[in-house]
C-alpha cells in the first residue's frame, strides 16, 4: 500500500446507526486531516492532528468524533448522524511544521450517505 | 465575502483547447498558492504549488500568480479528454501554526471534449 488509503470507500448509514471511517497513511508523515467535501462548496476543515495531538476542531458537531491512535492512523467516528451529513469525507497527510514546500496527499474518501 | 472566490462552471471546452482557470482571494497573507486536480470518485492531488508572484511552468500546465491583484490563474495548453477533472485551488499564509491549514476554493468542473 502506498500514500492515503480510506476505509470504507462507501458507506450508507441510517440516523441511528453507529460506524467509523478509517485512514492510514504510508508517507511518513507526522500530521493528518479530516475534511468534509459537499456538492457546491468549498473543502472544509474538520480536524487536524498534528505529532498526534488535536490541534484544530472546526466547530464540528459532537456527532462526529475523531481519533489519532499514532502518527499513521486516523479515525473518524460518527453516531447520530443527520441527512445533511451526507458527503465524501476526506482524509489527508502532511509533514510539519509547514514549511514552505508542505503538501497535503488525499485519500481517495469515504463516500457516506445518512437516510 | 469568501476568503477565496472560484468559478465553479461547468466549463466544456474541445480537444486542443487552451484552458484557463481562475481564483480570487480577499487575504493579503497568503502566500503559497496550489492547484489540486480530482477526478470523479478519488481524492484532490496536487497539481502545481507556487510562492511568488510570476508564473510556473510545468509541461501543459502554468500556474499564474499576481500578488497585487490577488488572484491566480491555471492555464492548460493542448487540453485533453483526460484533463477531464475537477479544478480546485488553495492556499495558505506562512509559518505560524503547526501545520498549513490550506484554505480551498469551491473548485472548477472542466470536461474536455474530443
Amino acid at each position: 500500500e502506498t500514500g492515503v488509503t480510506q476505509t470504507p470507500r462507501h458507506l450508507v448509514m441510517g440516523m441511528t446507526n453507529k460506524k467509523s471511517l478509517k485512514c492510514e497513511q504510508h508517507l511518513g508523515h507526522n500530521a493528518m486531516y479530516w475534511y468534509k467535501q459537499s456538492a457546491k462548496k468549498p473543502l472544509e476543515l474538520m480536524f487536524v492532528y498534528s505529532l498526534e495531538e488535536r490541534v484544530e476542531n472546526n466547530s464540528v458537531p459532537s456527532r462526529f468524533s475523531p481519533e489519532c491512535p499514532n502518527s499513521s492512523h486516523l479515525f473518524l467516528h460518527l453516531h447520530t448522524l443527520q441527512p445533511e451529513d451526507s458527503a465524501l469525507y476526506l482524509c489527508a497527510s502532511s509533514q510539519v511544521p509547514a514549511g514552505g514546500t508542505d503538501t497535503q496527499y488525499f485519500g481517495p474518501g469515504t463516500r457516506l450517505t445518512v437516510l | 465575502q469568501k476568503e477565496v472566490e472560484q468559478d465553479p462552471g461547468p466549463l466544456s471546452v474541445p480537444e486542443g483547447a487552451i484552458v484557463s482557470l481562475n481564483c480570487t482571494y480577499s487575504n493579503s497573507a497568503f502566500q503559497y498558492f496550489m492547484w489540486y486536480r480530482q477526478y470523479s470518485r478519488k481524492g484532490p492531488e496536487l497539481l502545481m504549488y507556487t510562492y511568488s508572484s510570476g508564473n510556473k511552468e510545468d509541461g501543459r500546465f502554468t500556474a499564474q500568480v499576481d500578488k497585487s491583484s490577488k488572484y491566480i490563474s491555471l492555464f492548460i495548453r493542448d487540453s485533453q479528454p483526460s484533463d477531464s477533472a475537477t479544478y480546485l485551488c488553495a492556499m495558505r499564509v506562512p509559518g505560524g501554526t503547526s501545520y498549513g491549514k490550506l484554505t480551498f476554493g469551491q473548485g472548477t468542473i472542466l470536461t474536455v471534449h474530443p
